[in-house]
């Protein structure tokens, strides 16, 4: 079993739909939680993290963890074209500060205008 | 907002040359790392450092790596005698050293390898 997965996509919706990510993960060291945003021939940007199970909501966006199914979503609201990339998620261990992120292979989002 | 900054942003190499990619992480950041994502797949972590040495290594990060910091601001992975499978992009990423703070990523630098 990969240590996190993610549906590779695409997932094609129309402008102004919800957007809904998930990914899974199988190591139960995973404590924090990142979501990145990556575009063609770019870097990973940062769009949320969080910390064990819960919500996060943050402007359009809303991250959900729960640990004890090892699942995360990550729902984009009032989709725009501009949201068009690869979404990434990466755990992280709790060991100590500058723990490595474990990617998982992304999903990519095409928003239709 | 402070960024992530890696140049050059594509380097063509000649197969067993050795090459170095340069980074300047984040002023305030301590913790500093290395990732590469093969095309199509997905990014792989390959070294963290702080405080001048090596925090954590990835299988991947053979004898054929190094990294240092060789100033107060700049931070640089050497390959050294590249092989065709090197040819990837390498993202460099800074963190504070706060539990738990997340990387922040450069744009990368893109390695052809011919």
């Amino acid at each position: 079993q990969k240590e996190v997965e993610q549906d590779p996509g695409p997932l094609s919706v129309p402008e102004g739909a919800i957007v809904s990510l998930n990914c899974t993960y199988s190591n139960s060291a995973f404590q924090y939680f990142m979501w990145y945003r990556q575009y063609s021939r770019k870097g990973p940007e940062l769009l949320m993290y969080t910390y064990s199970s819960g919500n996060k909501e943050d402007g359009r966006f809303t991250a959900q963890v729960d640990k004890s199914s090892k699942y995360i979503s990550l729902f984009i609201r009032d989709s725009q074209p501009s949201d068009s990339a690869t979404y990434l998620c990466a755990p992280q261990g709790i060991k100590a500060a500058g723990n490595k992120l474990t990617f998982g292979g992304g999903t990519r989002v095409l928003v239709k205008p | 907002e402070p960024e992530v900054t890696q140049t050059p942003s594509h380097q063509v190499t000649q197969m067993g040359q050795e090459v170095i990619l340069r980074c300047v992480p984040i002023s305030n950041h301590l913790y500093f790392y290395w990732y590469r994502q093969i095309l199509g797949q997905k990014v792989e972590f390959l070294v963290s450092f702080y405080n001048n040495e090596i925090s954590e290594k990835s299988e991947i990060f053979d004898d054929q790596f190094s990294v240092e910091r060789p100033d107060g601001s700049n931070f640089t992975l050497k390959i050294r005698s590249t092989k065709l499978e090197d040819s990837a992009m390498y993202f460099c990423a800074s963190s504070d050293t706060t539990v738990g703070q997340p990387q922040h990523f450069g744009d990368g630098t893109r390695l052809s390898i011919l």
